[in-house]
């Protein structure tokens, strides 16, 4: 079936990029979703890009989409501690808006 | 609006018994979900609801069953409870536009159940 894989951690300093990664199989999902949780919470959507984009860029964020190799990747700029959470990759998969989730990456910021 | 809320938050079950989950959304969505969140594997679909009076499996399905009687909630039910059962659940309700461009899932807060 389809899948979605993601690395589960990440540390970065505060104040620097954070680079999220995510691979998936099913060629057909026309969007792609980035999820954040925060502990304790539910999700939150945080972006979303359309599958004939390359790229997609929403103030501190950047997704990135290549869709030849399946891989789609959420920069965060100037990483704050605010943004610990953990992030989920989310593909569409089989109609009536199902979602095909990644494991999630831990996200941790240290001074 | 409240958004998505859900019944209870907290909840400890013995082997064998048995609950009812509930889910209520505001915001006049037709489609619903129920996921499971277990450590290192993500959200994985259990059932679905594309409208009131109709229901879907998901991805693991077994053990649990659901209900829609009214456009605004979706109930999870678990029968006889097992230890496998153990996890955080979450609702999510999704608003239907022919021709939209993107379909957010919104989601509730989640109910955390251990089963002992």
């Amino acid at each position: 079936g389809e899948d979605v894989e993601q690395s589960l951690f990440l540390s970065v300093r505060e104040g620097d990029s954070s680079v999220i990664n995510c691979t998936y199989t099913d060629s057909s999902s026309t969007y792609l979703y980035w999820y954040k949780q925060e502990p304790g919470a539910g999700l939150q959507l945080l972006t979303y890009i359309f599958s004939n984009m390359d790229m997609k860029q929403d103030q501190r964020l950047t997704v990135l989409l290549n869709k030849k190799d399946k891989h789609l990747s959420l920069r965060i700029a100037d990483t704050q501690t605010g943004d610990s959470a953990i992030y989920f990759c989310a593909v569409t998969s089989g109609g009536y808006n199902k979602l095909i989730f990644g494991a999630g990456t831990r996200l941790a910021v240290h001074p | 609006n409240a958004g998505v809320t859900q019944t209870p938050k907290f909840r400890v079950l013995k082997t064998g018994q048995s609950m009812t989950l509930l889910c209520a959304q505001d915001m006049n969505h037709e489609y619903m979900y129920w996921y499971r969140q277990d450590p290192g594997m993500g959200l994985r679909l259990i059932h679905y609801s594309v409208g009131e009076g109709t229901t879907a499996k998901g991805e693991v399905p077994d053990g649990y069953n659901v209900s829609r009687l009214k456009k605004q909630n979706f109930l999870l039910g678990l029968e006889s409870a097992a230890p496998s059962q153990t996890s955080v659940y979450f609702c999510a309700s999704s608003y239907f536009l022919a021709g939209a461009s993107y379909n957010e899932q919104f989601f509730g807060p989640g109910t955390r159940l251990t089963v002992l």
